[in-house]
């Protein structure tokens, strides 16, 4: 079975500076995608970034990317020049490629923004 | 906008009292999915439709139930909520194209249950 491991429930990072969340997993598959999702106070989930285990590129997108270490199972993210609404619950997934469609999410941890 | 919703967001029900807590969405996606969420941990599968196809997680209680009466529906009934049951459910959708599709979430619906 697979699991995914974040082992920070919460951090904080001053605005403008840079924080690294992290996340592991455990599988056994080849083939397979990871996300970040962010879930803000009372507001609903959404995808940060996503990353395919075939790529070897680390994924970007904006002020994100991520740190993917395929044989180390780990899939850090990287936010930089933190903002207020960055502050947010991230959770980090796994999705089998032979499964799509079921997200195995992580524990969650809590980012709070400070200014 | 396109967009999931979820209604209502805060539902108050009794112990072993049915009750449907409902999603639409505009996407026009041809899946949706429940995740149950409680408190500080991560949200979890119960099932999800592909199109009329619907898929039950095989640890998710058969006190869990789920109907889509069309693309745009999909309700989540609880026949008999016991105080374990009180969460955060999740609706999400997402458009099948062969990979891993993003998955769109509601806003959730925070159950309590007396």
């Amino acid at each position: 079975a697979q699991t995914v491991t974040q082992s920070q429930p919460e951090m904080s990072v001053q605005e403008a500076e840079t924080v690294t969340l992290s996340c592991t997993y455990d599988t056994s598959e080849n083939n397979y995608y990871l996300f970040w999702y962010k879930q803000p106070p009372s507001r609903q989930m959404i995808l940060v970034i996503r990353q395919e285990a075939y790529k070897q590129q680390n994924a970007t997108e904006n002020r994100f990317s991520v740190n993917f270490q395929k044989a180390a199972k780990s899939f850090s993210l990287k936010i930089s020049d933190s903002q207020l609404g960055d502050t947010a619950m991230y959770f980090c997934a796994f999705m089998r490629s032979s499964n799509t469609g079921k997200l195995i999410f992580g524990q969650g941890t809590t980012l709070q923004v400070k200014p | 906008d396109a967009m999931v919703i979820q209604n209502p967001r805060y539902q108050v029900t009794q112990f072993g009292k049915p009750v449907t807590l409902s999603c639409s969405q505009t996407l026009n996606h041809n899946v949706m999915y429940w995740y149950q969420q409680k408190s500080s941990q991560a949200p979890k599968l119960l099932f999800h439709y592909y199109d009329k196809d619907f898929n039950n997680e095989a640890d998710t209680p058969d006190n869990f139930q789920s109907r889509r009466p069309n693309t745009s529906f999909c309700f989540l009934d609880i026949r008999s909520p016991g105080l374990g049951d009180a969460a955060m459910y999740l609706c999400a959708t997402s458009r099948d194209e062969g990979g891993a599709e993003t998955q769109y979430f509601g806003p959730g619906t925070r159950l309590l249950v007396l």
